[in-house]
C-alpha cells in the first residue's frame, strides 16, 4: 500500500537554530514527493517537490528536503529557523504507478519555532 | 493570477440536511480534487475530477458526491449529513494530469454539522 508518514506531531526549535521535520515513505516505484506548508485557517501552500534529480531539493522561504532513496525519507529543512516558519507541514507522495493520479498526505507536523 | 477559491467560507448544517461547497481552480487547471480535513487528522482525499469525469474518489460513502462543470470549476454535495462531517474542505487544482504538478490548494469551506 502507498502511504507517507510523518512520524512526530510536532517540533519545537529556537529561533535561529536548524529545523528538520521528517517524512518518510512506502511507494511502488519511484516517488514524486512534495512538502506543503499550512498556515491557521488557510489552505495548503507547496514548498517543494522532488521528481527526479539531485536529491538535495531547493524550495520556497529557504526550506529544503532531501531525497533518500535507501532510507525512503524525505525529510524538510531548513538552516536557521523564523519565528514566521511556525505552521503545519504536510509531506505528500504521489502514487505515479498504480494510482496516478492520487496524493497521499501524512499526518502533519506542527512546528513551533520560539524567539 | 487568481489563486483557487471555494466558497462558502463557512457553512453551518444540521445533522440530515445537504450541504454544496463550490470550487474554482485556477485559470488553465482541468483538475480539481477534494480533500477533507477533520480536526486532528491529515488530509484525507475524497474525489478527483478532470475534463468533466470523475476520475477516482477515496475512501467515503456515496453521499459525497459531487461534479465539475465545462468552465471546470466543482462542486462537492454532501447528502445526509452526519455530526462527524464537520471539518475543513480542501479544494485543490493541478495544471494537467501530468504526475510531476504539485497543487494548488484553495482557502477551504469549514463546514460544520450541528
Amino acid at each position: 500500500a502507498q502511504s507517507v508518514a510523518q512520524p512526530e506531531d510536532q517540533v519545537n526549535v529556537a529561533e535561529g537554530n536548524p529545523l528538520t521535520v521528517k517524512c518518510t515513505y512506502s511507494v511502488s516505484g519511484n516517488p514524486y514527493l512534495f512538502w506543503y506548508v499550512q498556515y491557521p485557517n488557510r489552505g495548503l501552500q507547496f514548498l517543494l517537490k522532488y521528481i527526479t534529480g539531485d536529491n538535495l531539493v531547493k524550495g520556497s522561504y529557504g526550506f529544503e528536503a532531501e531525497f533518500n532513496k535507501s532510507q525512503t525519507s524525505f525529510h524538510l529543512k531548513k538552516p536557521s529557523a523564523l519565528v514566521s516558519d511556525s505552521a503545519l507541514y504536510f509531506c505528500a507522495v504521489r502514487d505515479i504507478l498504480y494510482n496516478f493520479n492520487k496524493f497521499y498526505f501524512g499526518s502533519g507536523t506542527k512546528l513551533n519555532v520560539k524567539p | 493570477e487568481a489563486g483557487v477559491t471555494q466558497s462558502p467560507t463557512h457553512l453551518i448544517k444540521t445533522r440530515g440536511q445537504q450541504a454544496t461547497l463550490r470550487c474554482s481552480p485556477i485559470s488553465g487547471h482541468t483538475s480539481v480534487y477534494w480533500y477533507q480535513q477533520a480536526l486532528g487528522l491529515g488530509l484525507q482525499f475524497l474525489l478527483w475530477y478532470d475534463e468533466g469525469e470523475e476520475r477516482n474518489r477515496g475512501n467515503f460513502p456515496p453521499r459525497f458526491s459531487g461534479r465539475q462543470f465545462p468552465n471546470y470549476s466543482s462542486e462537492l454535495n454532501v447528502n445526509a449529513l452526519e455530526l462527524e462531517d464537520s471539518a475543513l474542505y480542501l479544494c485543490a487544482s493541478s495544471h494537467t494530469t501530468s504526475g510531476y504538478n504539485e497543487q494548488f490548494f484553495g482557502p477551504g469551506t469549514r463546514l460544520t454539522v450541528l
